[in-house]
């Protein structure tokens, strides 16, 4: 099993749906955890950290289910821009030294 | 100013041959990565240093030497390339907090395309 999995789409929605994407991770150590994005042909930029309480910014909102080794996140009004690989990455462990794991990404269309 | 630069942006070469990709960067960060993004997208951990020593080493073959230095510059060799070589190298810092843990955002250079042929 690989240590974080999502499925890779593609997503193709319209402008101003809502979609929403999981990532699981088997680590039930893993401290931290994060979305990123990326472009086509892009380096990966920190999106959001996920928090065990959820949070939100924005349109996008990221949660935590730490029971079910699963975090999510949800994008409302989608838009033209939205259009980007989303990577969930795991940081398994508090301490120093971890290594950030990336799931291999889905992949998200938003077309007019 | 570019945080994280990599260099050079384009790489192709024959099978066989020596190549390095430098990065540096900043951002005064502690901690330094490579990672390896292949066709499929699935973006690896191949090393990771800290103040210029090695403290991931990913499984890789040893064909793949790191070189850190310092802790802004952290350079990649790879010796006698290979097609399955062929992927995006990815460069990136972060920074440790005190008491050592670290923030989990990584800050990535514009990636090296590497074409074996």
């Amino acid at each position: 099993r690989k240590e974080v999995e999502q499925d890779p789409g593609p997503f193709n929605v319209p402008e101003g749906a809502t979609v929403a994407f999981n990532c699981t991770y088997s680590n039930s150590a893993s401290q931290s955890f994060f979305w990123y994005r990326q472009d086509c042909r892009k380096e990966p930029k920190l999106l959001m950290s996920v928090y065990s309480s959820g949070n939100e910014d924005g349109r996008f909102t990221a949660q935590l289910n730490r029971a079910s080794q699963y975090i999510s996140l949800l994008i409302r009004d989608s838009k033209l821009s939205d259009s980007a690989t989303y990577l969930c990455a795991v940081w398994p462990r508090g301490t120093s030294y971890g290594k950030l794991t990336f799931g291999q990404g889905t992949i998200l269309t938003v077309h007019p | 100013d570019t945080a994280v630069s990599q260099t050079p942006k384009y790489l192709v070469t024959q099978m066989g041959n020596d190549k390095s990709i430098k990065c540096e960067q900043n951002l005064g960060h502690d901690t330094m990565y490579w990672y390896k993004q292949d066709s499929k997208k699935f973006l690896k951990i191949m090393f990771s240093y800290n103040n210029k020593e090695l403290i991931i080493n990913e499984t890789v073959p040893n064909r793949f030497s790191p070189k850190s230095p310092d802790k802004a510059h952290l350079n990649l060799h790879i010796n006698s390339l290979e097609l399955g070589d062929s992927a995006v190298y990815f460069c990136a810092s972060s920074q440790e907090l005190a008491g050592g843990s670290d923030t989990g955002e990584l800050f990535f250079g514009e990636g090296s395309r590497l074409t074996v042929l």
